[in-house]
């Protein structure tokens, strides 16, 4: 069974700061997703990395994918009340694909 | 084009009632596939649907249960209720399948709202 951990579980920062969510395991994934979920609606896909080392930009987030695909961050810049959300890391394991989802990180962005 | 669309949006049962979810993918979405959402175990995959053919399977008894449509419409069935069945249960379509070997690792699943069920 595939394990993927997510830190910090909670996150209360104020408009303006940086902040890092991790999403780290044991099993190599052939992609990793990023997720955002909002109150009383589904995931909405950020982004998708495939390859170990990758590096995406999404206007002030940033995500990167581990070398050896285990392992994956997300980077906040400037953060804004709108960023406020339950953040989700899913990893496709080799063969399955079978999405394998992080339990998340919950952001509250402070005015 | 619509979203993922899910019915009900809210559904309270009792212990031991079966239910029944309903989703309906994006248009030219083939793939269908459930999730169950708590807050202790996250995001958890039910099953797949593909074409009226259950693809894959997660860890989850066999109370669980689904199908296909041919207009990719699916439903999802859940036999004798327990309280830790009271979830927000979502689907999620693609276009392609989104498990097992033809599926690619890039593969972008659309979520719907979800339903969320309480067991009393």
């Amino acid at each position: 069974t595939q394990l993927l951990e997510q830190s910090p579980q909670f996150l209360s920062i104020q408009e303006g700061e940086n902040l890092t969510v991790y999403c780290n395991s044991s099993s190599v994934f052939s992609s990793l997703q990023w997720y955002r979920q909002e109150p009383g609606e589904g995931p909405v896909l950020l982004v998708t990395v495939v390859t170990g080392g990758e590096v995406k930009k999404l206007k002030r987030l940033t995500f990167q994918f581990g070398d050896a695909r285990k392992d994956s961050s997300l980077h906040i810049t400037a953060a804004q009340p709108g960023d406020t959300g339950l953040y989700l890391c899913a990893g496709r394991g080799a063969g399955s694909y079978q999405l394998t989802f992080g339990k998340g990180t919950k952001l509250s962005v402070i005015p | 084009k619509a979203g993922v669309t899910q019915t009900p949006r809210y559904l309270i049962k009792t212990r031991g009632q079966q239910v029944t979810l309903s989703c309906s993918p994006i248009s030219g979405h083939r793939s269908v596939s459930w999730y169950q959402q708590t807050p202790g175990q996250g995001l958890q995959f039910l099953f797949e649907y593909f074409s009226e053919t259950q693809r894959n399977k997660g860890n989850f008894p066999g109370r669980f249960s689904g199908r296909q449509f041919s207009n990719s419409r699916s439903e999802m069935n859940v036999s004798t209720l327990e309280l830790g069945d009271s979830a927000l249960y979502l689907c999620a379509s693609s276009p392609a399948p989104a498990t097992g070997i033809r599926a690619r690792p890039q593969e972008t699943q659309y979520f719907g709202p979800g339903t969320r069920l309480l067991v009393l």
